[in-house]
């Protein structure tokens, strides 16, 4: 499948547990990011990542962890959830430094109890 | 204060209408200006771009800057059904900042009844 896929498209967990999304695209596009979505608050950013192995903070980094091994692949690891990571996670790309469009998946709806 | 305000609506019209969205910002060294679709359980979909203050047009859709009162406004004629979305401005400073952050608006729920 072409384009940007996340996955799983809705997670229920319980609080203190470690939980992956994942994100794939098809593109090569070198910047990856991670965003979520709250009423309120709109979309803000949590990490992003320049190219594979280049990763850094957004505006809401904490309790997240990222990694980026291959261009094609960005996960977000929360090592210990807690309820206020209820939320639509998003995972966009774009192609290069000079591009403004951003591809957005279709979002990770995750709950924790 | 948030950098970038939308009102979040609800906003409801009928088929045909004018839509007017709008948002306020207040860093003065934003020059990029979106504004992205988002239907319901989809992701955001970039529908407008500008640069700096002037129109754009594209079919229905114009986006409007005015950077001297730091407001941008989308506008949709003959709104039909299928523009039922959340609509989202977003800005950025500079194109493709190393930071790749863009500044969101909450969005706009827009509902176009026929």
């Amino acid at each position: 499948d072409a384009g940007i896929t996340q996955s799983p498209r809705y997670k229920i967990t319980e609080t203190g547990r470690q939980v992956t999304l994942m994100c794939h695209q098809t593109w090569s596009h070198s910047y990856m990011f991670w965003y979520r979505q709250d009423l309120g608050h709109g979309l803000r950013l949590i990490y992003y990542s320049a190219a594979a192995d280049i990763t850094d903070k957004g505006e809401v980094p904490d309790g997240y962890v990222v990694s980026r091994s291959k261009t094609e692949n960005f996960p977000l690891t929360l090592e210990s959830a807690t309820r206020s990571q209820t939320s639509v996670y998003f995972c966009a790309s774009r192609l290069d430094r000079g591009r403004e469009k951003l591809f957005f998946g279709s979002g990770t709806q995750l709950s924790v109890l | 204060q948030k950098e970038v305000e939308q009102d979040p609506g609800p906003l409801s019209v009928p088929e045909g209408a004018i839509v007017s969205l709008n948002c306020t910002y207040s860093n003065s060294a934003f020059q990029y200006f979106m504004w992205y679709r988002q239907y319901s359980r989809k992701g955001p979909e970039l529908l407008m771009y500008t640069y700096s203050s002037g129109n754009k047009e594209d079919g229905r859709f114009t986006a409007q800057v005015d950077k001297s009162s730091k407001y941008i406004s989308l506008f949709i004629r003959d709104s039909q059904p299928s523009d039922s979305a959340t609509y989202l401005c977003a800005m950025s400073p500079d194109r493709g900042s190393t930071l790749g952050r863009l500044y969101f608006g909450r969005g706009t729920q827009l509902t176009v009844w026929p």
